[in-house]
């Protein structure tokens, strides 16, 4: 299996503030990443695919980069809204996670 | 309205079955693979299994290989997961999710608990 791991596991954070959560592959997934935001007691939500690939309806203050094994999620200027946590996604073969980022408020 | 819609969840003891189901509607079921992903309380995500668009091909995690089923009905619009042998490192939420073109997880259901416990 390949492992994704995250990086930090919490964030503090101010609303304004930009934000950058990293992902890294233990292997080559080439482009095959995608981000998700989940709030507590919901379902994930996805934000980027295809590594850089905004999904239609989200805020452009997201954004994703990377390929191969790195790979980052920035939020330009953190809204009361993206208090929430963060997964990175690999479907290059079977899927798997990495083990989110907490971002919350400083 | 585009939607996944989960059920099936509850309290069962160790060894013993349960089958979820997840309704889609809104869309053509039948051109999408689906996959069923849980999450155990308090934890990350972990992917449990997918199935094609025309059940041709399953695939499933090394933790649940031999003792969960996935399969589909597209005259119903339904997914399905037959979990047998369930343990007490099964209990989750357990998602059905849509992959898109891209095979990313465009579309996600609520969620359904299962707990295993005695």
């Amino acid at each position: 299996d390949i492992q994704m791991t995250q990086s930090p596991s919490t964030l503090s954070a101010s609303v304004g503030d930009r934000v950058t959560i990293t992902c890294r592959a233990s292997q080559s997934i080439s482009d095959w990443l995608a981000w998700y935001q989940q709030r507590p007691g919901k379902a994930p939500k996805v934000l980027i695919y295809k590594a850089s690939t905004l999904e239609s309806g989200v805020p452009s203050r997201f954004s994703g980069s990377g390929s191969g094994t790195e790979f980052t999620l920035t939020i330009t200027s953190l809204q009361p809204d993206d208090f929430a946590t963060y997964y990175c996604h690999q479907y290059n073969t079977y899927p798997t996670f990495g083990q989110g980022t907490k971002v919350e408020i400083k | 309205q585009v939607q996944l819609v989960e059920s099936g969840g509850g309290v069962v003891p160790p060894g013993r079955s349960l089958r979820l189901s997840c309704a889609a509607s809104g869309f053509t079921f039948s051109g999408f693979g689906v996959h069923w992903v849980r999450q155990s309380p308090g934890k990350g995500l972990e992917w449990v299994a997918v199935i094609w668009y025309d059940a041709d091909n399953k695939y499933y995690a090394e933790s649940v290989k031999g003792r969960f089923t996935i399969s589909r009905d597209n005259s119903k619009n339904t997914l399905y997961l037959q979990m047998n042998s369930l343990r007490v490192e099964d209990t989750a939420v357990y998602y059905c999710a849509r992959a898109g073109q891209q095979l990313h997880y465009e579309l996600w259901g609520q969620g359904t608990l299962v707990t295993v416990s005695s």
